[in-house]
């Protein structure tokens, strides 16, 4: 499979608890996204990276959360003392950095559904 | 800062019947256009890109889209809707001129389709 992966599909913790989610890009792709996706409405973006740098953060990305792209391959998303309102899918995309166009044609993984009881 | 209308939330449509999703965009440019498709607690899908050039693309699964600059709209198409086309689609705009890199998504289009 030669798709974006992300790990786990699912999570369920308790209010106060750390997470950590897993994106695995696709392997030529060398930019890599976070979005949020709350019931009911379209994907929002959390951060980037172009290889292991972190370009763009949102203004959603608050100090509970924070990412991270190691050796400019798998991604790690943390969210801190998690708050009900954390719940929501979280999604992983990545693109090819030759070009402003390739830039933007995102490819998303299945994303991390985050339940915060 | 540029902003994605869908103005239908819900639509439902015969199987067999013609569909067309509507797309508005709030840009100072011609920014790279997306349609993107989301099954039930997956990821989105690309199902087309405008990028430059023909303003009618065509996609995945018998898809297409027109771009009108004059009504800065981008609608999504297909002459005959099959029921595994039932999902949740996106469309999504990217500024080509500000070096930012997100996608700016629309809060989608629920589609239904009935036997």
């Amino acid at each position: 499979d030669t798709g974006v992966s992300q790990d786990p599909r699912h999570k369920i913790t308790k209010r106060g608890q750390n997470v950590t989610f897993r994106c695995d890009p696709i392997s030529e792709h060398n930019r890599l996204y976070w979005y949020r996706q709350t019931l009911g409405q379209g994907p929002e973006f959390l951060t980037y990276f172009q290889n292991e740098a972190q370009l763009e953060k949102s203004r959603l990305l608050s100090d509970r959360f924070s990412a991270e792209r190691p050796k400019g391959s798998f991604s790690t998303l943390e969210i801190q003392r998690t708050e009900q309102g954390d719940s929501a899918m979280y999604l992983c995309a990545s693109s090819l950095g030759t070009g402003a166009a390739l830039t933007y044609e995102q490819y998303f993984g299945p994303g991390t559904r985050l339940t915060v009881t | 800062a540029q902003s994605v209308t869908q103005p239908d939330i819900h639509i439902t449509v015969s199987e067999g019947a013609s569909l067309e999703l509507r797309c508005n965009y709030s840009y100072g440019a011609t920014p790279y256009l997306f349609w993107y498709v989301q099954s039930p607690g997956q990821g989105l899908q690309l199902l087309l890109k405008y990028f430059s050039g023909d303003t009618l693309v065509q996609g995945i699964k018998g898809f297409e889209a027109e771009f009108k600059r004059s009504q800065s709209s981008f609608n999504l198409r297909k002459p005959s809707v099959h029921w595994s086309d039932a999902a949740e689609y996106f469309c999504a705009v990217g500024p080509m001129d500000t070096g930012r890199r997100a996608l700016t998504f629309g809060s989608g289009t629920r589609l239904q389709v009935q036997p």
